[in-house]
């Protein structure tokens, strides 16, 4: 199918750990993988994005890791802090027919982060 | 931040009231889109427009009405609305159907 599948679907952390979302997707033609935040009554925002010619990218406490092999990709959130605390979205370019794609999107992960 | 519009920001409407909330993209984009975000629920897509036509229809009731004028404007009328149908509603726009989108701020709908 052209699901995006995205766990945990809540992800509790204390102040400082780090914190791992992972996604899995069914098209191996994929090549683009975006991750949002989505702040308490805000739009979602891109943060870091990879394309499947790259295994992972950083940007400074954020990274992302693609496994094209096994079809899944990660946001790695390392010393996390209180404003992490938000809703994050993967997305993956999938096929929609011929050779057309469109972005579908995960269902979200809720992180809460304590202080 | 100002890339994708969208107005109202908020709106109370009666179940048997007609309203439309719109959206306008300056980033030159192809695509446009329109979701549906209920409280603590995934998104949800309801239509997506490329090039002014309608490419994605998701089962949405016709109490739902969109409407793409051009490449930048972005529509979607409201009638007859239920309160389940209370709801941040969130458009976004992408060069194309596969690439980044940009959302607006959303239009935060209660329907009483």
């Amino acid at each position: 199918g052209e699901n995006v599948e995205q766990h945990p679907s809540t992800l509790s952390v204390q102040e400082g750990d780090s914190a791992v979302i992972k996604c899995t997707y069914s098209d191996s033609a994929s090549n683009y993988f975006p991750w949002y935040k989505q702040e308490l009554g805000k739009r979602p925002q891109l943060i870091i994005d990879i394309r499947s010619n790259v295994g992972e990218k950083k940007d400074q406490r954020i990274a992302v890791t693609l496994n094209k092999t096994a079809k899944h990709f990660s946001l790695h959130i390392t010393e996390t802090q209180p404003e992490d605390s938000a809703v994050y979205f993967c997305a993956a370019s999938i096929r929609s027919g011929g050779s057309n794609y469109k972005l579908t999107f995960g269902k979200g992960t809720l992180l809460t982060v304590n202080p | 931040e100002t890339g994708v519009t969208q107005t109202p920001r908020h709106l109370v409407m009666g179940m048997t009231n007609k309203k439309s909330l719109k959206c306008e993209q300056h980033l030159g984009h192809n695509a446009m889109y329109w979701y549906k975000q209920s409280a603590k629920k995934p998104l949800e897509l309801m239509f997506v427009y490329n090039f002014k036509e309608q490419t994605e229809n998701n089962s949405v009731p016709s109490r739902f009405s969109p409407e793409c004028p051009n490449s930048s404007h972005l529509f979607l009328h409201l009638h007859t609305l239920q309160p389940e149908d209370s709801a941040l509603y969130l458009c976004a726009s992408s060069q194309d159907l596969d690439r980044l989108q940009y959302f607006g701020p959303g239009t935060r709908l209660t329907v009483t």
